[in-house]
């Protein structure tokens, strides 16, 4: 079975510029968690979907950032506009069920730089 | 709001030690508690603990679970090189084994 596949896995942007993240779960999960992560604070949340619908999005910094599920198979975490404290790696994880207790799966990440 | 604290930030060790990190949580309906290990890429899961005293083991990774004082263990036996990494334990909690909240990592290195 793929994994979770994100792209791009590396940008590099100038700042005030959108980025669009993609993600695709793994086949089957029907959960969908975007992480990011930096050397000051770790992996947090952003935002997480179950069947396709978003159920928390108290982790989303600002209103810079959108994330949308348009099926099963994708979803994008969009930055608009970008600027250089954005600059992290942004995780996608999927799980079967997330109220179920089966564990999640994370991509390979998308690493960001926002000059 | 949920917190995971890991301890010891860094460690360093030589091939053959055994180690042990630790992992302490504050959460509300607390759901299970997870490892991964980190190399370059992205958290690769270990374990998955739901409930207390009962050890999980794979190969010489084995984690424990204390609900009641509210901290997980992991030990790694014969350290080798290829345990170098970063070892994150993370606390589900709230209405979603997904939703997630990470410690800080422990950073592990062990030279040959």
């Amino acid at each position: 079975d793929a994994g979770v596949i994100q792209s791009p896995r590396h940008e590099v942007t100038e700042m005030g510029q959108e980025v669009t993240l993609r993600c695709k779960p793994i086949s089957g999960h029907n959960s969908l968690f975007w992480y990011r992560q930096t050397m000051m604070r770790g992996l947090e949340l952003l935002i997480y979907f179950n069947n396709n619908v978003p159920i928390d999005d108290s982790g989303m910094p600002e209103d810079r950032f959108s994330a949308k599920m348009p099926n099963a198979s994708f979803s994008t975490l969009k930055i608009q506009p970008s600027e250089p404290r954005d600059s992290a790696v942004y995780f996608c994880a999927s799980s079967r069920d997330s109220s179920t207790g089966n564990t999640i799966y994370f991509g390979e990440g998308s690493w960001l730089t926002v000059v | 709001e949920d917190k995971v604290v890991q301890s010891p930030l860094s460690l360093v060790v030589h091939e053959g030690d055994t180690v042990t990190l630790n992992c302490s949580y504050e959460v509300t309906n607390f759901r299970s508690l997870l490892w991964y290990k980190q190399e370059k890429k992205a958290p690769t899961f270990l374990f998955m603990l739901t409930s207390s005293g009962i050890e999980k083991k794979s190969g010489r990774l084995s984690s424990i679970l204390d609900k009641k004082e509210l901290f997980s263990i992991l030990n790694i036996t014969a350290t080798q090189t290829g345990d170098s990494a970063i070892y994150l334990c993370a606390v589900a909690g709230g209405t979603s084994y997904g939703k997630l909240t990470f410690g800080q990592g422990t950073i592990l290195t062990v030279h040959p």
